[in-house]
């Protein structure tokens, strides 16, 4: 079993879709999740760091832990066609090992 | 002012050679890592160093040797390439302290083994 499993997808939405992508795991020692966003032919970025349970906001961007049910999420609201690209999540128990997801595929259609 | 920059973005090679990617970071971070994402987009760590120190290094092959001369630089060895090889090699930084999650990655060197 992967440390993290994230659905490949590809996931498709029209603009202004609110988009829901999510992980889960295996380890619960897990304390720091994030999510990366990568463009085709470029690196990752990182999106948000959640450390612990709990959401975290940042403009259009929701990421959501539940550590009882080891699931994390990432809620794009009025998503853009800008925001298409590969959503990865990634997590880790100390900050300097890091887990990733396989990747999520968003394509948002104008 | 690029951040992390790795050199270079593409190498095409045969079975058998020897070659090496090289990575930047002016950010002044004190940590760097070495990942390969495959064709299926699965991102994997291989090494991390901290301070010039290795402190983490996978599964890896041991035909693959990195080299840091600074904390600036995280250089990659590849001996006796393989077809499995073939993936994309990214290169990251993170700062100390409590913002360590937060990584910062390179554009990606694409190494093709024929």
């Amino acid at each position: 079993q992967k440390e993290v499993e994230q659905d490949p997808g590809p996931l498709s939405v029209p603009e202004g879709a609110i988009v829901s992508l999510n992980c889960t795991y295996s380890n619960s020692a897990f304390q720091y999740f994030m999510w990366y966003r990568q463009y085709s032919r470029k690196g990752p970025e990182l999106l948000m760091y959640t450390y612990s349970s709990g959401n975290k906001e940042d403009g259009r961007f929701t990421a959501q832990v539940d550590k009882s049910s080891k699931y994390i999420s990432l809620f794009i609201r009025d998503s853009q066609p800008s925001d298409s690209a590969t959503y990865l999540c990634a997590m880790s128990v100390h900050g300097n090992q890091f887990y990733f997801g396989t990747g999520t595929s968003l394509t948002v259609i104008p | 002012d690029t951040a992390v920059s790795q050199t270079p973005k593409y190498l095409v090679t045969q079975m058998g050679n020897d070659k090496s990617i090289k990575c930047e970071q002016n950010l002044g971070h004190d940590t760097m890592y070495w990942y390969k994402q495959d064709s299926k987009k699965f991102l994997k760590i291989m090494f991390s160093y901290n301070n010039k120190e290795l402190i983490i290094n996978e599964t890896v092959p041991n035909r693959f040797s990195p080299k840091s001369p600074d904390k600036a630089h995280l250089n990659l060895h590849i001996n006796s390439l393989e077809l499995g090889d073939s993936a994309v090699y990214f290169c990251a930084s993170s700062p100390p302290g409590l913002a360590k999650e937060t990584q910062y990655f390179g554009p990606g060197t694409r190494l093709l083994v024929l």
